[in-house]
């Protein structure tokens, strides 16, 4: 099956510094890649849907000048989170689809700024 | 926002079928109803879709009762490896995904 993967699996950042998430998938081409964002004992919350060489979309209440999305392959999306606080600490996952009605999604990446 | 109502948990023994249920009575003519599950810090893993008819795969199955306002997914014969939280979730237009709760299944030895 499709392979989606994320790097780094897990980063520690102190407050204000930004961190970027890679998300590639790994045998097919994504036409979106989508970004997630979990909280503990939550459900994954859509944060922004993200098509190759064109501006990501996102959803309501999330900052796009905090969470900067590029794609700029069909194999890449990365997620920035700059300035990074406490509460940015999470668990972020990206899926990424051929437009075909599959989504594939990444093992994803804990965030914990300090 | 999430269509989708499902259980908050179940229990299903080892062995047993594990039927799970999940409501969308507001469900549109070309919405998939998808089945993902998400094992505890991992990313949620693929299980099996459909649009009407009821569906099988190595995995799972999948009714959709007529009106499509309801489906099931039905594991087997669970295993303890099952134990995890299992989303229904409908495919939009714009192939978002936008999750609910979730039920979270435990299955017991």
């Amino acid at each position: 099956g499709a392979v989606v993967s994320q790097h780094p699996s897990w980063v520690i950042c102190k407050s204000g510094t930004s961190v970027k998430i890679e998300c590639r998938s790994l045998d097919f081409q994504a036409t979106t890649m989508f970004w997630y964002r979990q909280f503990p004992k939550q459900s994954l919350m859509l944060m922004a849907t993200s098509n190759e060489g064109s501006k990501a979309t996102y959803e309501q209440g999330v900052e796009k000048d905090k969470f900067l999305i590029n794609h700029a392959s069909l194999t890449l999306s990365t997620l920035t989170v700059t300035s990074a606080h406490p509460e940015d600490s999470s668990f972020y996952i990206c899926s990424a689809t051929t437009g075909a009605y599959e989504q594939y999604f990444g093992p994803g990446t804990r965030l914990t700024v300090t | 926002d999430a269509k989708t109502t499902q259980p908050t948990s179940m229990d299903c023994a080892e062995g047993r079928a594990a039927n799970l249920p999940c409501n969308h009575s507001t469900i549109s003519g070309n919405e998939y109803v998808y089945w993902y599950r998400q094992i505890h810090s991992q990313g949620p893993q693929y299980i099996i879709h459909g649009l009407k008819n009821n569906e099988t795969n190595e995995m799972a199955s999948l009714i959709i009762t007529e009106d499509r306002k309801s489906s099931t997914l039905i594991l087997p014969h669970a295993t303890l490896r099952d134990t995890a939280v299992y989303y229904c979730i409908l495919l939009n237009t714009g192939n978002q995904f936008y999750f609910g709760t979730g039920t979270s299944l435990t299955v017991i030895p």
